[in-house]
């Protein structure tokens, strides 16, 4: 079995640039979640993209997007990158859409994204 | 909304005793919570979860206890190893919304 994978493993930008980051899910899961974890916090929720469709989203604006592709991997892109999108992007994959009861999601190792 | 916190941002234990993690969440109609580890350089990793039914779960050296009346759960580690060390969120969950993270404590094992 293989499980969620993600890259780059790090990655410098520039403000105003953008960024495109991907993640493959674990073989056998149809869904996956995006998260921002800031330096010392807990991750925060953006979106999750169930069966190639966003299937729920968080308090983040636009200019982040995402998609899914039919092999249910995932590229999660940030637009007009911000000093404050410095953090760990952490997607995670799960069996099938909605929420967590029943539900496990497999945390790949992340993204390290530092915006100068 | 729900805001899930943790008392503690560092926790230190000699190896063999029990660490005890705790967290505070707002959400009263949070009907679910989960505890993860998350090491140096790796993803969150799923340790044990908890429904609002319930006030006590155990796991494999891993308790959780849930009280409801004052929205507080904690997470006990017996007999604590040095691979124990690493951040500790608790995170939960209501209806439709997606887990809300408490911002994490670190856990430092002592040899």
């Amino acid at each position: 079995e293989t499980g969620v994978t993600q890259s780059p493993t790090h990655l410098i930008k520039t403000r105003g640039q953008q960024v495109t980051l991907r993640c493959s899910s674990q073989s056998g899961h149809n869904t996956v979640s995006w998260y921002q974890q800031a330096l010392g916090q807990g991750p925060q929720f953006i979106f999750q993209y169930y069966r190639e469709e966003e299937n729920g989203r968080g308090n983040f604006p636009p200019r982040f997007s995402g998609l899914q592709f039919p092999n249910y991997s995932s590229e999660l892109n940030v637009n007009a990158l911000e000093l404050d999108d410095s953090a760990l992007y952490l997607c995670a994959s799960s069996l099938s859409g909605g929420g967590p009861i029943d539900n496990e999601q497999f945390f790949g190792p992340g993204t390290r994204l530092t915006v100068l | 909304g729900e805001s899930v916190g943790l008392h503690l941002p560092t926790l230190s234990v000699q190896e063999g005793d029990n660490s005890i993690i705790n967290c505070a969440y707002s959400n009263s109609a949070s009907d679910y919570f989960i505890w993860y580890k998350q090491e140096s350089g790796k993803g969150p990793q799923f340790i044990i979860d908890i429904r609002s039914n319930m006030d006590k779960r155990q796991g494999q050296r891993v308790t959780v206890l849930l009280n409801k009346t004052v929205k507080h759960l904690s997470l006990q580690i017996a007999a604590t190893q040095p691979g124990d060390s690493a951040v500790y969120f608790c995170a939960g969950h209501s209806g439709n919304t997606p887990l809300v993270f408490g911002k994490g404590t670190r856990l430092s094992v002592i040899a």
